[in-house]
């Protein structure tokens, strides 16, 4: 159990258009979402956590009217990149967090590689 | 605050040998801990983590952690290296509505 996707697993964009990442939990509800960015050889770097039902909270320096995060149900939440650039190009992870978790485990869904020409 | 220090962020050992990452934590509370392989191209996937109960945990393909309070330490270990182990390994600690990740290890396994 506790199954993360996300889609797409990798996309190509040109720069000025806008990506949507879904990211899935298959078989548990989440009410807590969070989205991660990595750059190459380096560790995850938190950009927002989204509850089921309100709005995203943003870390500090990620720009929310760029990256917008929809968490719509308890399985569901989007992360779209408007009006893409090449240095948006990343790998996007996102995780999901049971509503009855005690210890705070986040289950990691596959990633999204992105690449904006 | 928490924090999460790795020592190491690149560590070869032997196929066959003793493999041994380090992860440092502080926490203004009992801690979460857990450790994650990451694959290229891939996300994250669980190894152990512990959750107060014992402080040696067993995990998957053969690692384990123990958890030191008085070292506050919780290093990963695997008695024989295999070369399907080379990867990111990540310590990350839970505290309240975050985790809080270690700059990360890449393990090479030599032949």
């Amino acid at each position: 159990g506790a199954v993360v996707s996300q889609h797409p697993s990798w996309v190509i964009c040109k720069s000025g258009t806008s990506v949507k990442i879904e990211c899935r939990s298959l078989d548990f509800q989440a009410t807590t979402m969070f989205w991660y960015r990595q750059f190459p050889k380096q560790s995850l770097m938190l950009m927002a956590t989204s509850n089921e039902g309100s709005k995203a909270t943003y870390e500090q320096g990620v720009e929310k009217d760029k990256f917008l995060i929809n968490h719509a149900s308890l399985t569901l939440s989007t992360l779209t990149v408007t009006s893409a650039h090449p240095e948006d190009s990343s790998f996007y992870i996102c995780s999901a967090r049971r509503y009855e978790t005690v210890s705070g485990e986040q289950y990691f869904g596959p990633g999204t590689r992105l690449t904006v020409t | 605050a928490q924090s999460v220090t790795q020592l190491g962020s690149h560590v070869s050992v032997s196929e066959g040998a003793l493999v041994l990452l380090r992860c440092n934590y502080s926490s203004s509370v009992p801690p979460y801990l857990f450790w994650y392989v990451q694959y290229p191209n891939q996300g994250l996937q669980l190894l152990l983590k512990y959750t107060s109960a014992a402080t040696l945990v067993k995990g998957i393909n053969g690692f384990e952690a123990e958890f030191k309070k008085s070292e506050t330490s919780f290093h990963l270990t695997k008695p024989s290296a295999h070369m399907s182990d080379a990867a990111e390994y990540f310590c990350a600690v839970s505290a309240g509505n975050q985790f809080y990740f270690g700059t990360g290890t890449s393990l090479t396994v030599i032949p």
